[in-house]
């Protein structure tokens, strides 16, 4: 069964860069064409998209972030990594890494980690 | 960027209930909809995928319809499991951008 896995510092600093990594288990990253997918949810709000990376080398970022976000993959980890820099308190927020098939499921999140709590604070 | 609404924000349902749940795109999308459940401290969950295409495993109760620019889901004979936020999410032209919630308690 495939499983993902978020991890990283759950503390960050203002004006610094957010890194989280994403482990994908079960399965290889390489096994089928997917889109990695980020998504956060800030305490109290919805779910906001943040960008995916598909395993061809596309990626593609929300407007609003698409200035600070990046995405990259390391298949031969079966790891997939977040890099938000410049945050600030508007950043803190569960941060939740997914898998889209690129075939078959309308580019639907199908699996998803459990989220990792990111806090921006001096 | 397609901004999605969703109505009601909240509702209140007993066990054994239906409820139905509306989301509307700013622009056409065709059937390109997605339905999550969440629950806090999980993942969402992916219900039905392009529109009304049942996520394997998930309840036959839960059902989806629609097409371009207005998309409901319907849970019919809600069980306690099921009291949760619903979000929907059009997956039709990045960013693929969520609804704001639904939140579903009981009565």
């Amino acid at each position: 069964q495939v499983r993902l896995q978020e991890s990283g510092p759950g503390l960050v600093k203002p004006s610094q860069t957010l890194s989280l990594t994403c482990t994908v288990s079960g399965d290889s990253m390489t096994s089928g064409h997917y889109y990695w997918t980020w998504v956060r949810q800030p305490a109290g709000k919805g779910l906001e998209w943040i960008g995916q990376f598909y395993t061809a080398g596309t990626t593609i970022y929300s407007s609003s972030l698409e200035s600070r976000v990046t995405i990259s993959v390391d298949t031969s980890k079966n790891q997939f990594f977040l890099k938000l820099s410049s945050v600030t308190a508007a950043d803190a927020a569960i941060y939740y890494c997914a898998r889209a098939p690129l075939v078959g499921g309308g580019n639907s999140l199908n699996y998803w980690g459990q989220g990792t709590l990111v806090t921006v604070s001096s | 960027d397609i901004q999605m609404t969703q109505s009601p924000s909240s509702l209140s349902a007993s066990v054994g209930g239906t409820v139905t749940i509306t989301c509307r795109a700013s622009q056409s999308i065709s059937r390109y909809l997605n339905w999550y459940q969440h629950k806090s401290g999980q993942g969402p969950k992916l219900l039905i995928y392009t529109s009304s295409n049942l996520q394997t495993g998930v309840p036959s109760r839960f059902s989806g319809s629609g097409s371009g620019t207005e998309f409901t889901l319907t849970i019919s004979n809600l069980e306690p499991e099921d009291f949760a936020t619903y979000y929907c999410q059009q997956s039709f032209s990045p960013p693929f951008t969520f609804g704001p919630g639904t939140k579903v308690d009981i009565k």
